[in-house]
């Protein structure tokens, strides 16, 4: 039974770059989340999946940021035209309707580092 | 709206006693669950305990306890017997119950050092 696996595991690209992280959730899971954590701060949630629908988006993901989920499998998060306040890690958790409490299993991470 | 509030930046605890670590939160919610991860310095949020609202009894889970007094909106965990390997950051979060959207609102976390 494999956990949630994110990549890469750090991406440092330059000031105005666009990146793309990959999540791939736990096989039998249905929700899928992405997380934003900066240094000092707890997790904040940016979107969620359904399947493959895109069901809430946080403020807090500006129209640079994108989010998909194809096939309701694996996810990506792109970030076009990086700002250095983009600098964080990205946290994806996967959770199934079919198991309570529904708790969330998330992955290791992407630590994005803008320059 | 909800929000959780960790008041302990940092704690330190002797091996193999036991430690609190203090969770607050608000919410407007009656039906909600309240959760704790620890994130280790490789990063991965590892879920420990639940707590619904309903929940009449304290929830554990091995060596962790969730210490929940609804009334004070408190929901502090309890490590027994603390292990070198439990030095982490802990966050408290909290999850609305109803809606389709489970997404968690986290506190700012606790720094556990366990010292040998």
């Amino acid at each position: 039974d494999t956990g949630v696996s994110q990549d890469p595991r750090h991406k440092i690209t330059k000031r105005g770059q666009n990146v793309t992280f990959r999540c791939d959730p736990i096989s039998e899971h249905n929700r899928l989340y992405w997380y934003r954590q900066t240094l000092g701060q707890g997790p904040e949630f940016l979107t969620y999946f359904q399947n493959e629908a895109q069901l809430e988006k946080s403020r807090l993901l500006s129209d640079r940021f994108s989010a998909e989920r194809p096939k309701g499998s694996f996810s990506t998060l792109e970030i076009q035209r990086t700002e250095q306040g983009d600098s964080a890690m990205y946290l994806c958790a996967s959770s199934s309707d079919s198991y309570l409490p529904y708790e969330q299993y998330f992955g290791p991470g992407t630590r994005l580092t803008v320059t | 709206a909800q929000k959780i509030t960790q008041t302990q930046p940092g704690m330190f605890v002797q091996e193999k006693e036991a430690v609190t670590l203090d969770c607050t939160y608000d919410t407007s919610d009656q039906s909600y669950g309240l959760f704790w991860y620890k994130q280790p310095s490789s990063g991965e949020m590892i879920f420990l305990i639940y707590q619904g609202s309903y929940d009449e009894q304290n929830a554990t889970e091995g060596r962790y306890s969730l210490n929940f007094q609804k009334a004070r909106k408190s929901a502090n965990l309890v490590i027994s017997a603390s292990q070198l390997g439990d030095s982490a950051m802990y966050f408290c979060a909290m999850r609305e119950v109803g809606g389709s959207n489970y997404k968690l609102t986290f506190g700012k976390g606790t720094l556990l050092t366990v010292n040998p």
